[in-house]
């Protein structure tokens, strides 16, 4: 079992639709969940980061940590083309450790 | 002022040649760290270096290696290339009181 799980998609929505993202983990030692939105070519974007469980929000997007069952969305309201990325989670025990990635999924926006 | 830079964006090598890739933050941060993004898109933990502490990950050939001449530096040297290592490798840096990490833009290497 990999220690970070994300369904890779594609996932396709139209443009305005609530878009949630998964993923689940097996690691106790966790601590610390970011999502990264990366477009064709470039560098991974931080987009939200949070070490407690429960929600928290940044305009359109909503990071939500459930760490009893090893689960963390995010979720984007009024979704458009501009979306259109691979979204990927990430995690870590905290201080220098390296964070360990899902797959990414990639999210289309259709207009 | 970009955050997190390095050069060079795109290296093309042949097998067998020595290469380094260069990384520089201006962010003021303590801890820099290298991965790989291989072709699939996984991205995957190589280093991390945290003043005079490198945690390198077992899976690493030790034909890699990181050398950091400040702390706003952290450069990845590569010996002996091989076709495998042909990926995009980000350098990411952070504060080690946050745990939040910032990447760069990629190198994306390709060995013939």
């Amino acid at each position: 079992q990999k220690e970070v799980e994300q369904d890779p998609g594609p996932l396709s929505v139209p443009e305005g639709a609530i878009v949630s993202l998964n993923c689940t983990y097996s690691n106790s030692a966790f601590q610390y969940f970011m999502w990264y939105r990366q477009y064709s070519r470039k560098g991974p974007e931080l987009l939200m980061y949070t070490y407690s469980s429960g929600n928290k929000e940044d305009g359109r997007f909503t990071a939500q940590v459930d760490k009893s069952s090893k689960y963390i969305s995010l979720f984007i309201r009024d979704s458009q083309p501009s979306d259109s990325a691979t979204y990927l989670c990430a995690m870590n025990a905290g201080g220098a450790d390296g964070l360990t990635f899902g797959k990414g999924t990639h999210l289309i926006i259709q207009p | 002022d970009t955050a997190v830079s390095q050069t060079p964006k795109y290296l093309v090598t042949q097998m067998g040649n020595d290469k380094s890739i260069k990384c520089e933050q201006n962010l003021g941060h303590d801890t820099m760290y290298w991965y790989k993004q291989d072709s699939k898109k996984f991205l995957k933990i190589m280093f991390s270096y945290n003043n005079k502490e490198l945690i390198i990950n077992e899976t690493v050939p030790n034909r890699f290696s990181p050398k950091s001449p400040d702390k706003a530096h952290l450069n990845l040297h590569i010996n002996s290339l091989e076709l495998g290592d042909s990926a995009v490798y980000f350098c990411a840096s952070s504060q080690s009181s946050h745990f939040e990490q910032y990447f760069g833009p990629g190198t994306r290497l390709t060995v013939t």
